[in-house]
């Protein structure tokens, strides 16, 4: 069964603190995603990678990076965290191309920054 | 622009049909497809269309595409209460020099009995 896994499910840091959001996928893909979801936004691009140590900037990248150290591995990260990053992020992986491929989901992080 | 627009809310009686409809801006998309969200999980593929298909059916779904109007729907038939959930359409974006999935806001399906 395909899997992404997200580490956390909720998250409650504060102003200011460095934030890794972390997420494993287990079926060898080369392309992962991160996602933040907001109400009424939908799904915004933040950074994608298509290879090992390669990254890419999305719509909002700003505040963000990425490292992909390993094939599996895609980890988020809020350099200085804010208020306004308070969302639910997701990840997701695929196969390439990404234009026939299905993209699979982790479960969501649901992150409070205060 | 990229945008792929939706409503944002339905609210169907449990048996009749919903749909569910998408506008999208990128005419070169190859692919479009809808993805479906339940209550505190990540997304799941329902289905997709490639993009020279007018229509796909499958099962209680079908899918229609107008390229002319850039518009997507998805028609769920007989709906049941495990319908309830959130509904993206999404487009691939050829950008940059790369493939980008762009999702619509998501439109909240609400079945009541």
């Amino acid at each position: 069964d395909v899997k992404v896994t997200q580490s956390s499910r909720y998250l409650v840091k504060r102003t200011g603190e460095k934030v890794f959001l972390e997420c494993v996928q287990d079926m060898d893909h080369e392309n992962m995603f991160w996602y933040r979801q907001d109400p009424g936004l939908g799904l915004r691009l933040i950074y994608f990678s298509y290879d090992v140590k390669m990254k890419e900037k999305g719509d909002i990248p700003e505040g963000y990076s990425v490292s992909r150290e390993k094939k599996e591995r895609f980890s988020l990260i809020l350099e200085s965290a804010s208020t306004n990053q308070t969302s639910m992020y997701l990840c997701a992986s695929s196969t390439t191309p990404l234009l026939r491929a299905e993209a699979f989901f982790g479960q969501g992080t649901r992150l409070t920054v205060v | 622009g990229e945008d792929v627009e939706q409503s944002l809310f339905l609210s169907v009686r449990e048996g009749d049909s919903s749909v569910i409809n998408c506008t999208y801006t990128d005419s070169s998309s190859t692919y479009l497809y809808w993805y479906k969200q339940e209550p505190g999980a990540g997304l799941q593929l329902l289905t997709y269309i490639f993009s020279n298909m007018d229509m796909k059916q499958d099962q209680r779904l079908t899918v229609l595409l107008n390229k002319k109007d850039k518009h997507l729907s998805l028609r769920i038939a007989d709906t049941q209460t495990g319908d309830s959930a959130i509904y993206f359409c999404a487009e691939t974006l050829f950008s940059g020099g790369y493939n980008k999935l762009i999702f619509g806001a998501g439109t909240r399906l609400a079945v009541h009995p």
